[in-house]
């Protein structure tokens, strides 16, 4: 069965250091998504991408990155970790049209000491 | 900017209780409008809505779109304590020829045995 999975899924993290999170689909869904989720806030777009070297960034990217090399996969990296970036990390795919809503991950809880 | 918000923020009921849960949006070139069920993981699809009143009933959850109005709710009749959850409020709109989801912060309800 297709699925998303995200790894891993919990991670202890210290301040300054580089730290990727992976997210793989085999819905061969053309787009891709990463939220955070902190209470009081909601589910907030970080970085999408609609195909294979497109990226986007979102409503709070500072701090991240992703990078698209193939279909399967969004890799998003958080290039110095700080403990404002303590949250838990959903990835989400959708079709093209996006019409039929997202297909999320288990998410990734990340813990920045 | 796109913007979805939802009231209330929490609810407390009793088991047998109905609660309506709201949710307004403003965003530009609107698609459809998703509720999410969020218990310990991922958010999992309730309802997609793209036409106004035509409510869509799944057991004790119906919704409802109003597209002049600008808003939904989500109705939950006969609550059980395996109702307790975050329920998102999403909002599709497109940007070009792709799509993009902004969620509300959510409504935390607990239901009580």
């Amino acid at each position: 069965d297709a699925e998303i999975t995200q790894s891993p899924r919990h991670k202890i993290t210290e301040t300054g250091r580089q730290v990727t999170l992976a997210c793989h689909q085999t819905w061969n869904h053309n787009n891709m998504f990463w939220y955070r989720q902190d209470l009081g806030h909601g589910l907030r777009l970080i970085h999408y991408s609609y195909g294979v070297h497109d990226t986007n960034k979102g409503e709070v990217s500072d701090g991240y990155s992703v990078s698209r090399s193939n279909t399967e996969d969004l890799p998003l990296t958080l290039e110095s970790a700080a403990s404002s970036q303590t949250s838990v990390y959903f990835c989400a795919s959708s079709k093209w049209t996006g019409l039929y809503g997202y297909t999320f991950g288990s998410g990734t809880r990340l813990t920045v000491v | 900017e796109d913007k979805v918000v939802q009231s209330p923020l929490s609810l407390v009921v009793h088991e047998g209780d109905t609660v309506t849960l709201n949710c307004s949006y403003e965003v530009t070139n609107f698609r459809s409008l998703l509720w999410y069920k969020q218990e310990k993981k991922a958010p999992t699809f309730l309802f997609m809505l793209t036409s106004s009143g035509i409510e869509k009933k799944s057991g004790r959850l119906s919704s409802i779109l109003d597209k002049k109005e600008l808003f939904s709710i989500l109705n939950i009749t006969a609550t059980q304590t395996g109702d307790s959850a975050i329920y998102l409020c999403a909002v599709m709109a497109s940007g070009g020829s792709n799509y993009k989801l902004t969620f509300g912060k959510g409504t935390l309800l607990t239901v009580n045995p």
